[in-house]
């Protein structure tokens, strides 16, 4: 079993769609949970980062973890072409540890 | 201004030769790293700098070797390149107390032929 887990896609949905991104973990030693969006041919850059278990939102992005089932959640709201991209989760086992394991992204359109 | 850069943006090259890809980052941090990201986009760390100093050495081939000259600078050098090797590579910051936020690199597209 891999450490991260993501459906790789690619999802298509309608612009003004919501969006659920998702990934799951085997690592019961994560604590601190990114997501990450890549445009086609850039680097990934950060878009949501939460510690712990617990819900935190930016703008039109909501990012959902749940430790106990080792899960955690992307919500994009109000969906814009512009959101198109591959959305990888990020997770790392604590404040300082410099080791990042990746999902291996979902692929998004939004279809405008 | 750019953050983190990298040059080349593309290489390509034959089977066998040596390469070096550079990178350099004006954000201050003291933590950097290089990334592979495979065909299938799977992104997986290979090694990571914090002052200089070696802390991540993934299992990578020992042709892979990264050189950290001062705190804003990490390369890669790569000898004996292989079709195996083509991916793209990124590079990354971050400061040693936020390793979990990183901020990455515009990556160099690597072809070897």
């Amino acid at each position: 079993q891999k450490e991260v887990e993501q459906d790789p896609g690619p999802l298509s949905v309608p612009e003004g769609a919501i969006v659920s991104l998702n990934c799951t973990y085997s690592n019961s030693a994560f604590q601190y949970f990114m997501w990450y969006r890549q445009y086609s041919r850039k680097g990934p850059e950060l878009l949501m980062y939460t510690y712990s278990s617990g819900n935190k939102e930016d703008g039109r992005f909501t990012a959902q973890v749940d430790k106990s089932s080792k899960y955690i959640s992307l919500f994009i709201r109000d969906s814009q072409p512009s959101d198109s991209a591959t959305y990888l989760c990020a997770m790392s086992t604590g404040a300082g540890s410099y080791q990042l394991t990746f999902g291996k992204g979902t692929k998004l359109s939004v279809i405008p | 201004d750019t953050a983190v850069s990298q040059t080349p943006k593309y290489l390509v090259t034959q089977m066998g030769n040596d390469k070096s890809i550079k990178c350099e980052q004006n954000l201050g941090h003291d933590t950097m790293y290089w990334y592979k990201q495979d065909s299938k986009k799977f992104l997986k760390i290979m090694f990571s700098y914090n002052n200089k100093e070696l802390i991540i050495n993934e299992t990578v081939p020992n042709r892979f070797s990264p050189k950290s000259p001062d705190k804003a600078h990490l390369n890669l050098h790569i000898n004996s390149l292989e079709l195996g090797d083509s991916a793209v590579y990124f590079c990354a910051s971050s400061q040693s107390d936020r390793g979990e936020t990183q901020y990455f690199g515009p990556g160099t597209r690597l072809l070897v032929l």
